[in-house]
């Protein structure tokens, strides 16, 4: 069973524009976030989190959005960079971590 | 801090025989997990130690997994008999963690790719 969905394979942006990576999840059970960035070769690497008692965390280009009503969250970078291409899991975890399929970011200079 | 250690980063073997994993965690962490990853999908869960206990177990392990966390440090996953199905990326992470909940990122090493020919 997939508790952890994001939709979107892939994702295409023009560099110094804004990314948007989307992810919804179904138990409401969950209660912390994360987004994590893999590049080819290397094992997943954190980049930010967000726990279930707040709707935004942002550090540098990157903020995540908590929606828990719609049990939905977002990863926002702005501007976006070349550097920034990579493949980006979001995951959330309660008694165990699940993680979405992954999107493909794809920055063109 | 090094970061996680996997050892080996590739291994091909052929269908039948056994294979061992090795992962060096971050020396500060308490928690190992084991992870699985394939194509277009995101890490799964296969199991997971808190210092050499091992708490959880994916029902995707099959009884030709084992794990092994000895003293609390390093750990093995073992795949024996393995078949063609086993091929995947094999992950491992640690965290520092003192509740049952995973409130804590979890720091990956660059993986064991497993090809069974």
């Amino acid at each position: 069973d997939q508790q952890v969905k994001q939709n979107s394979p892939s994702l295409s942006v023009q560099e110094g524009r804004i990314s948007i990576l989307n992810c919804d999840y179904t138990n409401s059970m969950f209660d912390y976030f994360l987004w994590y960035k893999k590049y080819p070769a290397e094992g997943p690497t954190f980049l930010i989190s967000i726990s279930s008692i707040k709707d935004k965390n942002e550090d540098g280009r990157f903020t995540v959005f908590l929606n828990k009503s719609a049990k939905h969250l977002s990863l926002h970078i702005v501007p976006s960079q070349p550097g920034d291409s990579a493949v980006y899991f979001c995951a959330a975890s309660g008694d165990d971590m699940r993680f979405g399929a992954g999107t493909r970011l794809t920055v063109k200079p | 801090d090094t970061g996680v250690s996997q050892d080996p980063r590739h291994k091909i073997t052929k269908r039948g025989q056994n294979v061992t994993f090795r992962c060096d965690p971050i020396s500060e962490h308490n928690r190992l997990y084991w992870y699985r990853q394939t194509l277009g999908q995101g890490p799964e869960f296969l199991t997971y130690f808190q210092n050499e206990a091992q708490l959880e177990k994916s029902r995707l392990l099959s009884d030709r997994f084992s794990a092994e966390r000895p003293k609390g440090s390093f750990s093995t996953l073992e795949i024996q008999r393995t078949e063609q199905g086993d091929s995947a990326m094999y992950l491992c992470a640690s965290s520092w963690g003192r509740s049952s909940s995973y409130n804590s990122p979890l720091h990956f090493g660059n993986g064991t790719r497993l090809t069974v020919t």
